[in-house]
């Protein structure tokens, strides 16, 4: 069984450009979570979709939105661009919003200019 | 503000010997704990959880343990091996909901 993909695996931009990342699930997987990892912070929850609907959101700027497609698909887009967006961009899958049945992808590092 | 905090980022054994991880958290309100593995260049995968109505879960060699009134889990690793070289991230959420909050994350070297 495949496991979860993300493209690009790096990206460079200059501030005030935005970015889309993408996020392919696990094969029958429904539930797409979005974390961001920065040194010293962790991974910090973005967002979660369920059957293309976005259930909860954390504690980020409106710059980041996300949206997952018909097939469980999803991708995440930043607006502007600020220095500080600048870190691992991982998802996760799972077949339910559960929290130990979830498969984190190996992430897109983005580095902001 | 921070509610998952790994206050140790490495931590150094020997082959053989136990690691111990540290953790603490700051909401009551979670009641369900995981521990994640990290290699460099991979996502994290999950190790082991443990649910609030227990104290101890143990998986072979990784046991995990939670104080609830000092809100503090522990994660054991009897023997350390040479593949446990990793980041280790600590996470917390409300009734095994898929929205998580992470530690920073421990980096343990296990030494040959």
């Amino acid at each position: 069984k495949a496991g979860v993909t993300q493209t690009p695996r790096y990206l460079i931009k200059t501030r005030g450009q935005q970015v889309t990342l993408s996020c392919s699930p696990i094969s029958g997987h429904r539930s797409v979570s979005w974390y961001q990892q920065t040194p010293g912070q962790g991974l910090q929850f973005l967002f979660e979709y369920f059957s293309e609907t976005q259930r909860n959101k954390g504690n980020f700027p409106g710059r980041f939105s996300g949206r997952q497609f018909s097939n469980s698909r999803s991708e995440m887009n930043v607006s502007t661009l600020e220095l500080g967006d600048s870190a691992l961009y991982l998802c996760a899958s799972s077949p339910a919003p559960i929290a130990d049945t979830q498969y984190f992808g190996p992430g897109t590092r983005l580095t902001v200019l | 503000d921070q509610q998952v905090k790994q206050n140790s980022p490495s931590l150094s054994v020997q082959e053989g010997r136990i690691s111990i991880l540290n953790c603490d958290y700051t909401n009551s309100m979670f009641d369900y704990f995981l521990w994640y593995k990290k290699y460099p260049a991979e996502g994290p995968t999950f190790l082991i959880s443990i649910s609030s109505i227990k104290d101890k879960n143990e998986d072979g060699r990784f046991t995990v343990f939670l104080n609830k009134s000092a809100k503090h889990l522990s994660l054991h690793i009897v023997p350390s091996q040479p593949g446990d070289s990793a980041v280790y991230f600590c996470a917390a959420s409300e009734s095994n909901d898929y929205k998580l909050s992470f530690g920073a994350g421990t980096t343990v070297t296990v030494r040959a």
